[in-house]
């Protein structure tokens, strides 16, 4: 599975769209890229996922670039219990996942 | 419905015991994956039942590692002569189909917490 890079860490004000960017330069054309977030001491939730039309649905929004090589996960309306590390994660179908670090997103009253 | 279960939610044992882990996944769900995170670290995969293919028990660590799964329903994870590096939380993880062509989403249970002392 292609590898990807997310910054460490983020912030955002609660009330606030939070924009999560992902690097996947080498995804290969059968591979998805999937978002999860892992709040913490508890399992990890699955989000979003996509191939290379954004995607939307009740928790978040995925947006691929044209040449896929990136994305961004955004939370329109962020709150408190949003605050979890969050996964991008790209893979083909039915394999494991290869979680890396995540990015940790704090969000701030 | 009921999502993916896992007992116990805790476990304490003595280093040098075997302990046996459960993982209950989501009816109809034909994919099973164990996974393994330590504390303040990403999650590891550990092994993938997929229907009656033999298992990818590449994430397995040694050979004091083992899984079992009856068809597509319960998996049991067991773990001879445990040592205090074994001290980790167990995440368990089902998935299915959902259409034809698209992609797996994992619904991932609580996790079985165990502590080697």
């Amino acid at each position: 599975d292609a590898k990807t890079t997310q910054p460490t860490s983020m912030d955002c004000a609660e009330g606030r769209a939070a924009n999560l960017p992902c690097n996947h330069s080498t995804i290969s054309g059968n591979e998805y890229v999937y978002w999860y977030r892992q709040i913490h001491s508890q399992g990890p939730q699955y989000i979003i996922h996509g191939l290379k039309n954004n995607e939307t649905n009740e928790m978040a929004s995925l947006i691929i670039t044209e040449d896929r090589k990136s994305s961004t996960l955004i939370l329109p309306h962020a709150t408190l219990r949003d605050t979890a590390v969050y996964y991008c994660i790209v893979r083909v179908v039915d394999s494991k996942l290869t979680f890396g670090k995540g990015i940790t997103l704090s969000v701030r009253p | 419905g009921a999502g993916v279960s896992q007992s116990p939610s805790n476990k304490v044992t003595e280093k040098g015991k075997d302990v046996e882990l459960r993982c209950d996944p989501i009816s109809g769900h034909t994919a099973l994956y164990w996974y393994r995170q330590r504390l303040g670290q990403g999650l590891e995969f550990l092994i993938y039942f997929q229907g009656n293919s033999a298992p990818d028990k590449s994430g397995l660590p040694s050979d004091r590692f083992s899984a079992e799964r009856t068809g597509e329903s319960v998996s049991t994870l067991t773990i001879q002569r445990t040592q205090q590096e074994d001290s980790a939380v167990y995440l368990c993880a089902s998935s299915s189909l959902r259409f034809a062509g698209g992609a797996y989403e994992q619904y991932f249970g609580p996790g079985t917490r165990l502590t080697v002392t």
